[in-house]
């Protein structure tokens, strides 16, 4: 069984570019939550998917968009980069959307915004 | 206020120690409630995860959740180096849509 996978490790953009990250899930799972931990933060709550649609954002704006695929990985895309968007991009998957799964994290991205 | 408040430290022991890792909640509606373990530079690894209020045992490690004084801990008997790490606590209500509202996470550090 494998567990959750984010790509890239690493990621240094400019203020103003976009960016894509990838995550797929652990096996049998079909919902992926993407989170953003601030150095020394806790994670916050961007969006899950559940079968290919959004089920729930947090307080993100509209730059911050996602997509889930039949297969069910996804990817977080942010467009207009700011300098604040620096942090560590996190991925979780769950077996089903209701709330009160399990949530298993990838060990995520960090993305540098200069 | 934050939903969650958790005490950053950094939290020093010496190894062999008992460890009590704490937060409390504002928010009455949370029903599950969960610790994870993030080693530096990787994501969080889910420890603990209990439903209402109680105690779970799982090993060295021991979750309570009061629900009535708004308050969850991690006991962590025989510390040990290799816990040397930042605890989050986690919490949510049913029907969140993933949404897990997180603690800010405590810094432990266990000295041999």
């Amino acid at each position: 069984e494998t567990g959750v996978t984010q790509s890239p490790t690493h990621l240094i953009k400019t203020r103003g570019q976009q960016v894509t990250l990838r995550c797929s899930s652990q096996s049998g799972h079909n919902t992926v939550s993407w989170y953003q931990q601030a150095l020394g933060q806790g994670p916050q709550f961007i969006f899950q998917y559940y079968r290919e649609e959004e089920n729930g954002r947090g307080n993100f704006p509209p730059r911050f968009s996602g997509l889930q695929f039949p297969n069910y990985s996804s990817e977080l895309n942010v467009n207009a980069l700011e300098l604040d968007d620096s942090a560590l991009y996190l991925c979780a998957s769950s077996i089903d959307r209701g709330g009160n799964e399990k949530l298993f994290f990838g060990s995520g991205t960090q993305l540098s915004v200069l | 206020q934050k939903e969650v408040e958790q005490d950053p430290g950094p939290l020093s022991v010496p190894e062999g120690a008992i460890v009590s890792l704490n937060c409390t909640y504002s928010n009455s509606a949370f029903q599950y409630f969960m610790w994870y373990r993030q080693y530096s530079r990787k994501g969080p690894e889910l420890l603990m995860y209990t439903y209402s209020s109680g105690n779970k045992e799982d090993g060295r490690f021991t979750a309570q959740v009061d629900k009535s004084s708004k308050y969850i801990s991690l006991f962590i008997r025989d510390s040990q180096p290799s816990d040397s790490a930042t605890y989050l606590c986690a919490m949510t209500s049913y029907n969140q849509g993933g949404k897990l509202i997180f603690g800010q996470g405590t810094e432990l550090s266990v000295k041999p």
